[in-house]
């Protein structure tokens, strides 16, 4: 099973981010994101599609169409600045995309 | 607090053998996974396999299967990420995530990473 990410978005500062995840059927499967900031290990920032865990801003959501997750970073900010990750689990195993870089202008 | 320590930094040399170790703490070790990530050097993450510490069954992803060995040991609470002969493409970060049961769990505590370098 593939994810698709693009490598890279840029938004404005305080402008929102969109930060998609193309998958077949993906809206069928849960979808997590993970952040990583350079140098860091990656933390959870959305699971089970839409839901955020404690100690994540507002700011951060996710959505779900048939084939495609998004995370949205709304009033972005510099320390926004990351790799972000989707995965999804395929039978018993777990599957990451390949990242997207986010930039903030 | 929960947490997941991971041992430190391993400079090994081709067809060496090597174990890495996360500790963890602050949770029931045996009611959650433990899951190893790859990251090699400037690239994104990569699935290794997991292991549920309270039977200790274990999943490997096909692109790791045989190459490595997943372990744990419920009475010192840690999990093991094992190579029995090393390669230069091993060379990279190695994570520990904790992992709830089921599949609308991710993976939501994750240890400071272990670096491999692989150097003859």
């Amino acid at each position: 099973y593939e994810l698709t990410q693009p490598l890279s978005v840029s938004v404005a500062l305080g402008q929102t981010a969109r930060i998609t995840c193309g998958g077949n059927n993906i809206g069928s499967r849960n979808v997590f994101w993970y952040q990583q900031k350079p140098g860091q290990a990656p933390v959870l920032a959305i699971y089970r599609d839409i839901y955020r865990p404690s100690g994540i801003p507002e700011r951060f959501s996710g959505s779900i169409s048939e084939n495609t997750a998004t995370l949205t970073i709304t009033r972005a900010q510099a320390g926004d600045e990351a790799d972000y990750y989707c995965q999804v689990w395929d039978d018993n195993t777990r599957v990451f995309g390949g990242g997207t870089k986010l930039t903030v202008l | 607090e929960v947490q997941l320590v991971q041992s430190g930094a391993e400079v090994k040399k081709p067809g060496e053998s090597l174990k890495i170790s996360c500790k963890a703490s602050g949770y029931s070790f045996t009611t959650y996974s433990i899951g190893w990530v790859r990251q090699m050097p400037g690239k994104g993450l990569e699935w290794m396999g997991i292991i549920y510490p309270g039977d200790s069954e274990t999943t490997y992803s096909p692109s790791f299967q045989g190459q490595v060995t997943i372990s744990a040991d419920k009475s010192i609470s840690t999990a093991y990420l094992q190579w029995s002969s090393l390669k230069a493409s091993d060379t990279a970060m190695y994570y520990c995530a904790r992992e709830g049961s089921g599949a609308g769990y991710g993976m939501d505590v994750w240890g400071q990473g272990t670096t491999v370098t692989v150097s003859s």
